[in-house]
């Protein structure tokens, strides 16, 4: 039973263009969610959060939206830069003793193209 | 500080040898995490430490896997009677109570079993 999941294996975008990676989850105690990146030979690092508490968090090129009621979020990078290229990880944790404790979607490799 | 670091990044061993991994934290974090990564599928969480409590071992975790954190500081992670299920890319994480769930990762050990 997997509690995230990220659908698409893959995607690749225009240079400049929107890139919209999407993330799915079915357990309704997760109220942290995390976006990471991976860059071949190297561990995820921390991209952006979002809290339940809220719908939406940016910072820079990087846009989390997070809808409860369908357990979907979504991260926007505008515009995408061929250095975004990388494989993208969904994550979510819940709170209490399990804050921190993060369950992992499979990744979307996003491809920039120049 | 330089971030969380792994030793080896590399190991291959004979299937039913032992092997121990090293991880070094961030100096300032007081927990760590273990996550095991295969091809095309997202970290999978392994075991986690508050200081040098193991708070939570993952049910998929058999019992030739255990893991250390004495004083707080440094983990290890030993495999005994490896098998070849058991390559993978091992990464180790940190991370701070106030920052959420977000984590800091090492590089990993990749662990080749033949």
């Amino acid at each position: 039973d997997q509690q995230v999941k990220q659908n698409s294996p893959s995607l690749s975008v225009q240079e400049g263009r929107i890139s919209i990676l999407n993330c799915d989850y079915t357990n309704s105690m997760f109220d942290y969610f995390l976006w990471y990146k991976k860059y071949p030979a190297e561990g995820p690092t921390f991209l952006i959060s979002i809290s339940s508490i809220k719908d939406k968090n940016e910072d820079g090129r990087f846009t989390v939206f997070l809808n409860k009621s369908a357990k979907h979020l979504s991260l926007h990078i505008v515009p995408s830069q061929p250095g975004d290229s990388a494989v993208y990880f969904c994550a979510a944790s819940g709170g209490g003793t399990n804050a921190g404790k993060s369950t992992f979607g499979d990744g979307t490799t996003l491809t920039v193209k120049p | 500080d330089t971030g969380v670091s792994q030793n080896p990044r590399h190991k291959i061993t004979k299937r039913g040898q032992n092997v121990t991994f090293r991880c070094d934290p961030i100096s300032e974090h007081n927990r760590l995490y273990w996550y095991r990564q295969t091809l095309g599928q997202g970290p999978e969480f392994l075991t986690y430490f508050q200081n040098e409590a193991q708070l939570e071992k993952s049910r998929l975790l058999s019992d030739r896997f255990s893991a250390e954190r004495p004083k707080g500081s440094f983990s290890t992670l030993e495999i005994q009677r490896t098998e070849q299920g058991d390559s993978a890319m091992y990464l180790c994480a940190s991370s701070s109570p106030d920052r959420g769930g977000e984590q800091y990762f090492g590089p990993g050990t990749r662990l080749t079993v033949t």
